[in-house]
């Protein structure tokens, strides 16, 4: 079974923090995603790693990085939180040739 | 680049009647399309997924989908829905590129 894990389910940060959202796989996908939630706007993908050290920019990357250091997990940074990008976070991750993607639980990030 | 419409925002239906969640793509090369599921507080879940093949598709806990290409559709239905299947409902598509566009959502809210 998949299992794609985020290192938190509430987080609450404050305006200009430097905030770190964890996403780890156990199926040694080389396809992981980065998507933010918000009512009314479905899912949107913010970056996607097809490698480690790979990444590539998704719809809306603007006040993102994400890190890539080794193939089971990859980082979504928030260089300078912003309360505009209070949002539910979800991270997903597929084999290089499959598009069926596996999402973990979500990280809800308030920020203040 | 590709789009999705989901029709409905918001799907009230009472227990044990049938339902339908309508979902619309537009794309300019074929696609593959899926219906992912999300119960409160938890990440998404695949219900089913058209790859190739019949048009019509089944997948977990009695759902099913019907695949359009003329009418570039991708409907979900459920016979007979139960107060476990209250939950947010998005249509995804990807033109072969491993990524998926989700489309906003509907809730559906089962009433005893």
């Amino acid at each position: 079974d998949v299992k794609v894990t985020q290192s938190s389910r509430y987080l609450v940060k404050r305006t200009g923090e430097k905030v770190f959202l964890e996403c780890v796989q156990d199926m040694d996908h080389e396809n992981m995603f980065w998507y933010r939630q918000d009512p009314g706007l479905g899912l949107r993908l913010i970056y996607f790693s097809y490698d480690v050290k790979m990444k590539e920019k998704g719809d809306i990357p603007e006040g993102y990085s994400v890190s890539r250091e080794k193939k089971e997990r990859f980082s979504l940074i928030l260089e300078s939180a912003s309360t505009n990008q209070t949002s539910m976070y979800l991270c997903a991750s597929s084999l290089l040739d499959r598009v069926e993607q596996y999402f973990g639980p979500g990280t809800r990030l308030t920020v203040t | 680049a590709q789009s999705v419409t989901q029709l409905d925002s918001q799907v009230p239906v009472f227990e044990e009647a049938p339902v339908e969640l309508r979902c619309n793509y537009s794309s300019s090369v074929s696609v593959y399309l899926f219906w992912y599921v999300q119960y409160p507080n938890q990440g998404l879940q695949l219900l089913l997924k058209y790859l190739s093949g019949s048009t019509l598709v089944k997948g977990i806990n009695g759902f099913e989908a019907e695949f359009n290409k003329s009418q570039t559709s991708f409907h979900l239905r459920k016979p007979s829905v139960h107060i476990s299947d209250t939950a947010e409902y998005f249509c995804a598509v990807s033109d072969h590129d491993y990524k998926l566009s989700f489309g906003a959502g509907t809730t559906v809210t089962v009433r005893a």
